[in-house]
């Protein structure tokens, strides 16, 4: 089955750029997901990728798709103290009967240092 | 409603008891995932349903697990016989339909079993 892979910490200063990396294993993932998960709250959706697609931008987010390599990346550009949470990378394919269940990684902690 | 809902928040029982946890979708919403996260990982897949059958249910870890959602909306995720590695957070997401990507997810139902 698949597998996400993440590195569990990531330290930046406020104000400037986050890199958060992922690696999966199933070159058949149709979608590749970024998630963000603050303390005590819910997972908000933060942006997605196409398979067929090997960069998107959204405001202060810009996903980078290796499919070569299977490599996803999310980097926040101006990083401020509210980014501060677990950055969740997810996979996912899509079967006969639609889109599958998510795939997701551990998680990576992005604590900012003012 | 504005998100997916997830009852109750907050669960103890004692091992051994049976438990049923509840999701409603956001209104409109035809597929449905069940995860659950344990402490310091990712979100584990868990069971999918489009409309009131379930499409997957290969996440489903043994069969004190079992799920429902007979009317195509509201789903009750049921556990029998609980044990201590049950104990985590239930996460319950929807999407717009098996052809649509972007799951929503609700706020988790924290189940402890002592």
């Amino acid at each position: 089955g698949e597998d996400v892979e993440q590195s569990l910490f990531l330290s930046v200063r406020e104000g400037d750029s986050s890199v958060i990396n992922c690696t999966y294993t199933d070159s058949s993932s149709t979608y590749l997901y970024w998630y963000k998960q603050e303390p005590g709250a819910g997972l908000q959706l933060l942006t997605y990728i196409f398979s067929n697609m090997d960069m998107k931008q959204d405001q202060r987010l810009t996903v980078l798709l290796n499919k070569k390599d299977k490599h996803l990346s999310l980097r926040i550009a101006d990083t401020q103290t509210g980014d501060s949470a677990i950055y969740f990378c997810a996979a996912q394919t899509w079967s006969g009967g639609g889109a599958d269940g998510l795939t997701f990684g551990k998680g990576t902690h992005l604590i900012i240092q003012p | 409603g504005a998100g997916v809902s997830q009852t109750p928040s907050n669960k103890v029982t004692e091992k051994g008891k049976y438990v049923e946890l509840r999701c409603d979708p956001i209104s409109g919403h035809t597929a449905l995932y069940w995860y659950r996260q344990s402490l310091g990982q990712g979100p584990e897949f868990l069971i999918y349903f489009q409309g009131t059958g379930a499409a997957d249910d290969s996440g489903l870890p043994n069969d004190r697990f079992f799920a429902v959602r007979p009317e195509g909306s509201v789903s009750t995720l049921k556990i029998q016989r609980t044990e201590r590695g049950d104990s985590a957070v239930y996460l319950c997401a929807s999407s717009l339909g098996a052809r649509h990507n972007e799951q929503f997810f609700g706020p988790g139902t924290r189940l402890t079993v002592l």
